[in-house]
């Protein structure tokens, strides 16, 4: 079946550090794949997606590439801010449907 | 400005109540979805609907009913069969995208309901 796996966090990083959040799906057919934010007490939002392989999405300073051969859509990003802090969701889309992965926790510290 | 309205924001239920959480957009999307949180998981779907006066059950439909009729209204009705509806309650729409599998369009998301059990 389609599933969505990421690192586990939470991830605390001092400002100005560089991030990676992995993130590895299974999927049968093309899905695309998403990039999810979510601040304390609100909804999620989206930060980027890619629709095929190879795509890479970037929004905010923070990019993630479309890799089919290894199945992967790593979230990065150069230089992190404290307002970066809060859960990220990769998500899989398929059908007429999203798969979450489970979130990780980023904490920025000044 | 276009949204997703979600309310009430936070709602209290006693043993063998029922309650509903409403849901409103004015994105004019033809999709609307119901995800429910819980701590240290990922959103798990409960119920979607592509059209009109048409749903479908997604992964964890027990205990929950919805209604699609309009276009910007899909509220979620937790029953009492519902034995843990303690959650964070999400609800998203977007547009149906293009064939054959709808799947490149975004959700767009409401800021959630927090349900509790007196």
């Amino acid at each position: 079946g389609n599933s969505v796996t990421q690192m586990e966090g939470p991830v605390t990083l001092s400002e100005e550090a560089f991030l990676t959040i992995n993130c590895t799906y299974t999927a049968t057919g093309y899905p695309s794949l998403f990039w999810y934010v979510q601040y304390p007490g609100e909804g999620l939002q989206l930060l980027l997606k890619a629709t095929k392989a190879d795509d890479k999405g970037s929004n905010k300073g923070f990019e993630a590439t479309y890799r089919k051969e290894t199945t992967s859509f790593h979230l990065e990003k150069g230089s992190v801010q404290v307002s970066d802090s809060a859960v990220y969701f990769c998500a899989l889309g398929y059908g007429n449907k999203l798969v979450f992965g489970a979130g990780t926790i980023l904490r920025v510290k000044s | 400005d276009g949204g997703i309205t979600q309310s009430p924001k936070y709602l209290f239920r006693k043993e063998g109540q029922n309650v509903t959480l409403s849901c409103e957009q004015n994105l004019n999307h033809d999709a609307m979805y119901w995800y429910r949180q819980d701590p240290g998981q990922g959103l798990r779907l409960i119920y979607y609907s592509q059209i009109v006066n048409d749903f479908q059950k997604g992964d964890i439909a027990e205990g929950y009913s919805v209604s699609r009729e309009k276009k910007e209204s899909f509220p979620l009705t937790v029953t009492s069969a519902q034995k843990n509806p303690t959650a964070f309650y999400l609800c998203a729409s977007s547009y149906r995208g293009t064939v054959p599998t709808y799947s490149n369009q975004p959700q767009h998301f409401g800021d959630g309901t927090r349900l509790s059990i007196l």
